[in-house]
């Protein structure tokens, strides 16, 4: 276990269906990360945030809204989603986005289908 | 933009035998280099990572060389075992470590046989 809890493992979503996917992290880390994983593609870097703050946005349609209320949350709120976005979207933490402790540690990740 | 890719894609050895996987950067501003494994259902787990201000970094059978210069850097395992079986990421920092934006390679997959 690498300190970072992500839920639901497994999503099944219809194309208009609203759904939400949860981060934890229990490292006291001040950093986290959406990270989106396809077949046959490396991992996409998706958001960045640093104490609550988003620093980074990959250019992510707006159909991807992520939240963070306090720096062990993350949420991913999906709407509106196309078959392509089919993947698996995992969240990483580290304790720092700069320098000696950006070590990022991942979750296992949710397994999203949209149908 | 920038872009990282990694050689090779498949690896087979035999147990006991080194694996070597390598990657190439394009950003010469990166200085942040970690190395993932991802074993099937999980997510990636960090094994080990090098700063630019190293050129090798051991742990255990795990070792990372980086050449700035070539800008490539390489995983080496040696004295593999079938639980070394496992996709393989490199990653690079996008300019320097200061933004925590990484890039990663499209990954190698090692199988190694008993």
């Amino acid at each position: 276990e690498t300190g970072v809890t992500q839920t639901p493992r497994h999503l099944v979503m219809g194309m208009t269906n609203k759904k939400s996917l949860k981060c934890e992290q229990h490292l006291g880390h001040n950093a986290m990360y959406w990270y989106k994983q396809s077949a046959k593609k490396p991992l996409e870097l998706m958001f960045v945030y640093n104490f609550k703050e988003q620093t980074e946005n990959n250019s992510v349609p707006s159909r991807f809204s992520p939240e963070c209320p306090n720096s062990s949350h993350l949420f991913l709120h999906l709407h509106t989603l196309q078959p392509e976005d089919s993947a698996l979207y995992l969240c990483a933490s580290s304790h720092s986005i700069a320098g000696e402790g950006n070590e990022q540690y991942f979750g296992p990740g949710t397994r999203l289908t949209v149908t | 933009g920038e872009n990282v890719e990694q050689h090779p894609s498949t690896l087979s050895v035999q147990e006991g035998d080194s694996a070597v996987i390598k990657c190439t950067y394009s950003d010469s501003a990166s200085n942040y280099f970690p190395w993932y494994k991802q074993e099937l259902g999980k997510g990636p787990q960090l094994i080990i990572d090098i700063r630019s201000n190293v050129g090798e970094k051991k742990d255990q059978r795990i070792a990372v060389t980086l050449n700035k210069t070539a800008k490539h850097f390489s995983l080496h395992i040696t004295e593999t075992q079938p639980e070394d079986s496992a996709v393989y990421f490199c990653a690079a920092s996008i300019g320097s470590s200061n933004t925590g934006k990484l890039i990663f390679g499209q990954g190698t997959t090692l199988q190694v046989k008993p």
